[in-house]
């Protein structure tokens, strides 16, 4: 089972700064990775698919990148909108596994 | 609108059964891979099972493998998940979604609780 490991665990930042969320594979999994943001009491939201194609309607401040076992969630300039907590998952091999989540939490 | 209403869940003893069903519209659902996604109250997201298209395969989560049963009725736009045998770490708010390996198609409903207690 592959492992997927988020960090920060939480991050906390004002309006207008740049957030960097990671998520590290155990095991080499190409580009099949997605982010996902999800708000309290709300259904996940797809940010990201093949670790860097913005999902419709994502704003492009969101941007995805990285392949193999480095994942990198760039959040370019923070509104208060973006609080939430952030998942990565992987698609490269069942079964599917989810990372821990960041928690971003706007200032 | 692409969307999917989750039904079935409930407050069910230790031990025993429920199904949950999903209810899919505004998109050719026998043309896509669908999934089941559970979150336990105040925890991560946690993949439960999927089931491809077109009577494809099925694969689960290990935590759920001989207990839990993911299926399709493509006539009727609904997904399935038969579940027995619950246990108290089986509680949470389960969630139906599109599944494409490296695809744009995604949505959710809005989820339906089952809590497992006595």
């Amino acid at each position: 089972e592959i492992v997927l490991t988020q960090s920060p665990a939480t991050l906390s930042l004002s309006p207008g700064e740049r957030a960097t969320l990671s998520c590290r594979a155990s095991q080499y999994i190409n580009m099949y990775l997605v982010w996902f943001q999800q708000k309290p009491g709300q259904a996940p939201r797809l940010l990201f698919y093949g670790a860097s194609n913005r999902a419709t309607g994502i704003p492009a401040r969101f941007s995805g990148s990285g392949s193999g076992t480095d994942f990198t969630l760039t959040i370019s300039s923070l509104e208060p909108e973006d609080s939430a907590v952030y998942y990565c998952q992987q698609r490269a091999f069942w079964p599917l596994t989810f990372g821990g989540g960041t928690k971003v939490e706007i200032k | 609108e692409v969307q999917m209403l989750e039904s079935g869940g409930g407050l069910v003893q230790p031990g025993g059964s429920l199904r949950l069903s999903c209810a899919a519209s505004g998109f050719s659902f026998s043309r896509y891979a669908m999934t089941w996604v559970r979150q336990a109250p105040g925890k991560g997201l946690d993949w439960v099972s999927t089931i491809s298209d077109n009577g494809g395969p099925t694969y689960y989560a290990d935590s759920v493998k001989g207990r839990f049963t993911i299926s399709r009725d493509d006539s009727k736009s609904t997904l399935y998940l038969q579940m027995i045998s619950l246990r108290a770490e089986d509680t949470a708010i389960y969630y139906c979604a599109i599944y494409q390996q490296l695809g744009p198609m995604d949505s959710w409903g809005q989820g339906t609780l089952v809590t497992v207690s006595s």
